[in-house]
């Protein structure tokens, strides 16, 4: 089986600019999970998809959007990069069993090197 | 809120040796779920042991166990008989029951030969 698959590995970017990252979760997951890494503040939630829908959210700004499709690929943008949007951008899915904890056990993928320059 | 503390920011061991990593976390829930995970130069986050605070008996996987002290609001990994592949940067993580997971700011580990 294959794992979660991100796409780009590498990015970079000028101020003002917009991005679309892209995340391919393992055949059967049904959520996704988005998160940003970086030195100073360490791994920080994003947004989870659930069903093509957002179960839940993090603390960014506006900027930062996400959204799955019905084959549970999903995608974020940010739109006007700032320079502190340079991270490692993490996806990772789950099987979310029905009715259990949907994120029990979570796959991540390498993850997109974003700079913003 | 809930957050997670790992004291640790770097360590280094000798080969075959036994290691703990250390993590506290704060939380007013009852039921949660607390996770080690490493994540190797290849950037890509495994998990390494999962633990369900409902559950007395600490988790064990291989070489890896916990010390799951709920009270004390403590989740140690002991990693034993450290291997060279063990280097990576392990995270502790939190989960609370509506699925969001927290994060520790990770405490980079050396094994050296």
């Amino acid at each position: 089986k294959a794992g979660v698959t991100q796409t780009p590995r590498y990015l970079i970017k000028t101020r003002g600019q917009q991005v679309t990252l892209s995340c391919s979760p393992i055949s059967g997951h049904r959520s996704v999970s988005w998160y940003q890494q970086t030195p100073g503040q360490g791994l920080q939630f994003l947004f989870e998809y659930f069903s093509e829908t957002q179960r839940n959210k993090g603390n960014f700004p506006g900027r930062f959007s996400g959204r799955q499709f019905s084959n549970s690929r999903s995608e974020m943008n940010v739109s006007t990069l700032e320079l502190g949007d340079s991270a490692l951008y993490l996806c990772a899915s789950s099987f979310a069993p029905t009715g259990g904890w949907t994120n029990e056990k979570l796959f991540f993928g390498s993850g997109t090197q974003l700079s913003v320059l | 809120a809930q957050t997670v503390t790992q004291s640790q920011p770097e360590m280094s061991v000798q080969e075959a040796e036994t290691v703990t990593l250390s993590c506290t976390y704060d939380t007013s829930e009852s039921n949660y779920y607390l996770f080690w995970y490493k994540q190797p130069p290849s950037r890509q986050m495994i998990l390494v042991i999962r633990q369900e605070a409902y559950k007395q008996q600490n988790a064990t996987e291989n070489r890896f166990s916990v010390n799951f002290q709920k009270a004390a609001k403590s989740f140690s990994l002991k990693i034993s008989d450290s291997q060279l592949g063990d280097t990576a940067m392990y995270f502790c993580a939190f989960m609370n029951r509506d699925d969001k997971i927290i994060f520790g700011k990770g405490t980079r580990l050396h094994i050296l030969p």
